[in-house]
């Protein structure tokens, strides 16, 4: 068992939809869940840290976590165009590295 | 510079040949990781340094493999004898302490031939 799993995708939402991207992990010790953005051919870009319970929202963008189910999911409002690109799940179980999922690819189409 | 600078951008090699990949971490970071990650896939962990010293580098593959920081912020990672299939991107990420937010350079392209 992979210690995060998420699907594959792609993804297509159109613009202005809500998208949805979820993910599970496998050390119900885990405290800390970050969501990374990732370009084609770039490197991996922080978008939410979330630590506790409940949701955590930044702009259009809000993270969800139930530590009780193990799973973190990441909301984003009024998708657009520039928003295509693979979103990375990462957890951090041991205080010392970060295991990421293999990513799910989003497309929103205009 | 304020974001994790990573030298080269690219490199290729050939097939045996020992490669050095650079590192510098953003300011007063004290936690330094290097993962690698091949196409369609999530960056997988190589080794973490807290410090000056490699506190988990259960990530690296092989003893080809080694990476130093000796004065606790630039870091490098050896590949020694490369084969192709070390062919990958090689990210570097610091954060300023275990736990919190980790911020990636752009990463080091390596090819093997």
């Amino acid at each position: 068992q992979k210690e995060v799993e998420q699907n594959s995708g792609p993804l297509s939402v159109p613009e202005g939809a809500i998208a949805s991207l979820n993910c599970t992990y496998s050390d119900r010790g885990s405290q800390s869940f970050f969501w990374y953005r990732q370009y084609s051919g770039k490197s991996p870009e922080l978008i939410m840290s979330i630590y506790s319970n409940g949701d955590k929202e930044d702009g259009r963008f809000t993270a969800q976590l139930n530590k009780a189910s193990q799973y973190v999911s990441l909301l984003i409002r009024d998708s657009q165009p520039s928003d295509s690109a693979t979103y990375l799940c990462a957890v951090n179980p041991f205080f010392n590295k970060f295991y990421f999922g293999s990513g799910t690819k989003l497309n929103v189409k205009p | 510079g304020a974001g994790v600078s990573q030298t080269p951008s690219n490199k290729v090699t050939e097939k045996g040949k020992y490669v050095e990949l650079r590192c510098d971490p953003i300011s007063g970071h004290t936690a330094l990781y290097w993962y690698r990650q091949s196409l369609g896939q999530g960056p997988e962990f190589l080794i973490y340094f807290q410090g000056t010293g490699a506190a988990d580098d259960s990530g690296l593959p092989n003893d080809r493999f080694f990476a130093v920081r000796p004065e606790g912020s630039v870091s490098t990672l050896k590949i020694q004898r490369t084969e192709r299939g070390d062919s990958a991107v090689y990210l570097c990420a610091s954060s300023p302490s275990q736990n919190t937010e980790a911020f990636f350079g752009q990463g080091t392209r390596l090819t093997v031939v």
